[in-house]
């Protein structure tokens, strides 16, 4: 079974840092691209950003909020994929998601097609 | 960045209804366009990809259509676990823009 498992929220200070795991499951992580999406309480979702292969380059893009702030990695060989917070603000308030960014062969149609079920982070001021 | 718009922001139907949501982009994304269906507390789901591609498991009564900068997801028959909040997305380029989502209740 397919499965992403996110772990590491909490409440912090503003001005402090957090990270975040999501463990993976039921498929080859190494070759998946990978992405963040959070969801600030009562509003929509927000891409965060997201990581390639590493046989793809590992290359990362965040968005604009995030950028300079938020880092995304990856551990092949834990099947884990992180996102070290720093710099927390209030509006950094969410549930954050893990997800995978998948396309089918021979196409550039990405789409999340696996989510985690969240986990919550707090910024208190 | 490409701005998403959904209208309307929320609607009532009842069971059965055909229900439609639209979806704009403010500059054309072709057909790099997926929708996501939301339930309370939990996370979204994979409906539609490449504006009409049916994610493998999701009933047929689900359809997507557009390109360019319009896009449109239709329920064809509304059953009681399709009430939720509906969201589209665009993978054109970065960042990957959501749409902020359509809330689908009973009346």
């Amino acid at each position: 079974e397919v499965q992403l498992v996110e772990s590491g929220g909490g409440l912090v200070e503003a001005g402090g840092s957090l990270r975040l795991a999501c463990a993976v499951s039921g498929f080859s992580f190494s070759n998946a691209w990978m992405n963040w999406v959070r969801q600030a309480p009562g509003k929509g979702l927000e891409w965060v950003g997201r990581i390639e292969s590493e046989s793809d380059g590992g290359t990362t893009d965040y968005a604009a909020p995030v950028k300079g702030r938020f880092t995304i990695s990856r551990d092949d060989s834990k099947n884990t994929l992180y996102l070290q917070m720093n710099s927390l603000r209030t509006e950094d308030t969410a549930v954050y998601y893990c997800t995978t960014l998948t396309n089918p062969p021979d196409s550039y149609y990405y789409f999340m097609d696996v989510w985690g079920k969240g986990t919550t982070v707090t910024v208190s001021s | 960045d490409i701005q998403m718009t959904q209208s309307p922001s929320s609607l009532s139907a009842s069971v059965g209804d055909r229900v439609t949501i639209t979806c704009r982009a403010s500059q054309t994304i072709r057909s790099y366009l997926n929708w996501y269906q939301q339930k309370p507390g939990k996370a979204p789901k994979l409906l539609i990809y490449a504006a009409s591609t049916l994610q493998s498991g999701v009933p047929s009564r689900f359809s997507g259509s557009g390109s360019g900068t319009d896009f449109t997801l239709t329920i064809s028959s509304l059953q009681p676990e399709d009430f939720a909040t509906y969201y589209c997305q665009q993978s054109y380029g970065s960042p990957f823009t959501f749409g902020p989502g359509t809330k689908v209740d009973i009346k």
